[in-house]
């Protein structure tokens, strides 16, 4: 019952920004969106998470639109480190539940 | 310092062994979590714990019993397991979602499990 829409894969040149699509047009006014990646065999990471206006921290950027019906995470430049399954989560602050949806695998290539 | 720590990192068992997975974290969250991921699939949610109470079990079969001894520590007992429980068995842990805009869950680096 995930709530989210992402490309099943994308490949990305290392130092080059990645540009990660979601599409979540039924999220409701205080839903939040998460960023959590999973490179192989490990557990998931957090990455970064917003409600409306943009974010960014040390690893990442976060873009909302203005209708919020969509978001796109920057990767700003890439690295072979950053080949992972990423997942794009949109829950309410009191929801403990995480629904991981499919998520994209990002292939970064030399 | 966000971590959190599983042990044992792999675990085999026989279907009529009991063995424990055990989950640690010392962020001061009030909230763990187990999931299951099977391979090529997301990971899925099992439990959930708020300040040691067990708050969510998302009809998880009996021979998967948690257990929470204290805040900073989480168990799941094993007994009896199938071959198709074979996956990864991931913790998490998070401030309780009553805290406004802060429940991120930070997540543990699992622990693979095969039965046999």
């Amino acid at each position: 019952d995930a709530k989210t829409t992402q490309p099943p894969s994308m490949d990305c040149a290392e130092g080059r920004a990645a540009n990660l699509p979601c599409n979540h047009s039924t999220i409701s006014g205080n839903e939040y969106v998460y960023w959590y990646r999973q490179i192989h065999s490990q557990g998931p990471q957090y990455i970064i998470h917003g409600l409306k206006n943009n974010e960014t921290n040390e690893m990442a950027s976060l873009i909302i639109t203005e209708d919020r019906k969509s978001s796109t995470l920057i990767l700003p430049h890439a690295t072979l480190r950053d080949t992972a399954v990423y997942y794009c989560i949109v829950r309410l602050p009191v929801d403990y539940k995480l629904s991981f949806g499919a998520g994209t695998t990002v292939t970064v290539r030399a | 310092d966000t971590e959190v720590t599983q042990t044992p990192k792999h675990l085999v068992m026989g279907m009529t062994n009991k063995k424990s997975l055990k989950c640690e974290q010392h962020m001061g969250h009030r909230a763990m979590y187990w999931y299951k991921q099977k391979a090529k699939k997301p990971p899925e949610l099992m439990f959930v714990y708020s300040y040691e109470k067990l708050s969510i079990n998302e009809s998880v079969p009996s021979r998967f019993s948690p257990e929470c001894p204290n805040s900073s520590l989480l168990n799941l007992h094993l007994h009896a397991l199938q071959p198709e429980d074979s996956a990864l068995y991931l913790c998490a842990s998070s401030h309780p979602s009553l805290v406004p805009r802060d429940g991120t869950q930070y997540f543990g680096p699992g622990t693979r499990l095969l039965v046999l």
